[in-house]
């Protein structure tokens, strides 16, 4: 079955200008997470959203990232004002979430990335 | 100090050496372990997934948490060319979504 699609896969930009990455989850899965993968760096959680729940923005870099959902589904990441530290690859991942699917409902099912390069 | 200590590598070995691969944490919350690999510019795929302290095998491919020492390990043996990949430990704690990684290990298996 189709997995989780991130588009565009490649992002260049420039400084100050803002951007809009997005998430198209696997269907059915209502737990979607975004991370940012540095060079060098491992994966850094940015945002966790949970069926109708509030979204855990614990891991936001500052205010100009934010990021929504809407109807449950696809997810868009925006980053306002972009700086050259927010070159990255940022991933989105998704799992089943809620009630369903015991301890398997933990497990998350990454994309392909967006790649930002910001000039 | 990082919640999750992995060793970046690169590990070069032969084809069909047995690869181990650790990764150290600092929270003893953490219940949920997993072990991901990633090709170069494409997503991290999950390998394996272990609830609290004990082995799993897999295949080729063996999963170690051993909690007392907040240490967890994945082994592979007779490795092949295609296994050559970054190898990311996740860890999570009971009942909480966010998975912190480590840094991930570069794995080079030479024909």
């Amino acid at each position: 079955g189709a997995g989780v699609s991130q588009s565009p896969s490649n992002k260049v930009t420039e400084k100050g200008k803002d951007v809009e990455l997005r998430c198209d989850p696997i269907s059915g899965h209502t737990a979607l997470y975004w991370y940012r993968q540095s060079l060098g760096q491992g994966l850094e959680f940015l945002i966790y959203f949970q069926g109708n729940s509030a979204p855990d923005k614990s891991g936001l870099p500052s205010d100009r990232f934010s990021a929504e959902r809407t109807g449950g589904s696809v997810s868009t990441l925006t980053i306002q004002r972009t700086q050259q530290e927010d070159s990255a690859v940022y991933l989105c991942a998704s799992s089943l979430g809620g009630l369903a699917g015991g301890r398997s409902k933990n497990i998350q099912y990454f994309g392909a990335g967006t790649r930002l390069s910001v000039l | 100090q990082k919640e999750v200590e992995q060793d970046p590598g690169p590990l070069s070995v032969p084809e069909g050496a047995i690869v181990s691969l650790n990764c150290t944490y600092s929270n003893s919350a953490f219940q949920y372990f997993m072990w991901y690999r990633q090709y170069s510019r494409k997503g991290p795929e999950l390998l394996m997934y272990t609830y609290s302290s004990g082995n799993k095998e897999d295949g080729r491919f063996t999963a170690q948490v051993d909690k007392s020492s907040k240490y967890i390990s994945l082994f592979i043996r007779d490795s092949q060319p295609s296994d050559s990949a970054t190898y990311l430990c996740a860890m999570s704690a009971m009942g909480f979504q966010k998975l912190v990684f480590g840094t991930g290990t570069r794995l080079l298996v030479s024909p």
